[in-house]
């Protein structure tokens, strides 16, 4: 069935550093690839989503990338700051089943 | 605040129980989606409405069921609850062609 491994599951970084989570996903008919940050006991927020027919999408500090080839796509985050601090989800929408499908999450630590 | 809300906020009920979270979508939006989020088994997709019609369904055991209405807001009702339901409850919602989704605020349930 769909599937998406997401890694690290925890990631701690100096602030200013970057930080990277990698995913992949089994489907490969998906097409959309949205990514969330969660904080604790809140509600997982949308910061970045890239659909299959680009490679790349930045947002100021932000940027995904995708390799449909290999299925394969990343966050990076450039000079991460302390509040960047949370639990991050990537997820990949099914061809067929249009169900959104998480990641087990990355819980990111930025030290100041 | 993603325009979606979701009532209780918090639920204590007692094993065997039966209870019902609502979610009203952002307006405009006519999918609604429910996630059940627990520790050890992340963000689970359970079933998909858009405009009052069931569209997809993921893990959502029979003890579970869900209902969109006419003025598009969703109820999740769960019967004979057992310890292992309490989690937290999301509800998402999107505009119908699109794949965004954008999460509420969540109902948190303990089962005692």
């Amino acid at each position: 069935g769909e599937n998406v491994e997401q890694h690290p599951s925890t990631l701690s970084v100096q602030e200013g550093d970057s930080a990277v989570i990698k995913c992949t996903y089994s489907d490969s008919a998906s097409n959309y690839f949205p990514w969330y940050k969660q904080e604790l006991g809140k509600r997982p927020q949308l910061i970045i989503d890239i659909r299959s027919n680009v490679g790349e999408k930045k947002d100021q500090r932000i940027a995904v990338t995708l390799n449909k080839t290999a299925k394969h796509f990343s966050l990076h985050i450039t000079e991460t700051q302390p509040e960047d601090s949370a639990v991050y989800f990537c997820a990949a929408l099914g061809g067929a089943t249009n169900k959104l499908i998480f990641g087990t999450g990355t819980l990111l630590a930025v030290q100041p | 605040d993603s325009g979606v809300t979701q009532t209780p906020k918090h639920l204590i009920t007692a094993t065997g129980q039966r209870v019902t979270l609502r979610c009203s979508p952002r307006s405009g939006d006519l999918s609604v989606y429910w996630y059940q989020q627990s520790l050890d088994q992340g963000l689970q997709f359970l079933i998909q409405y858009y405009n009052g019609e069931e569209r997809a369904k993921g893990n959502i055991l029979e003890r579970f069921s869900a209902q969109q209405f006419p003025d598009l807001h969703s109820e999740l009702n769960l019967s004979s609850l057992e310890l292992g339901d309490s989690a937290l409850y999301f509800c998402a919602s999107s505009v119908g062609g699109t794949p965004t989704q954008y999460f509420g605020p969540g109902t948190r349930l303990l089962v005692l």
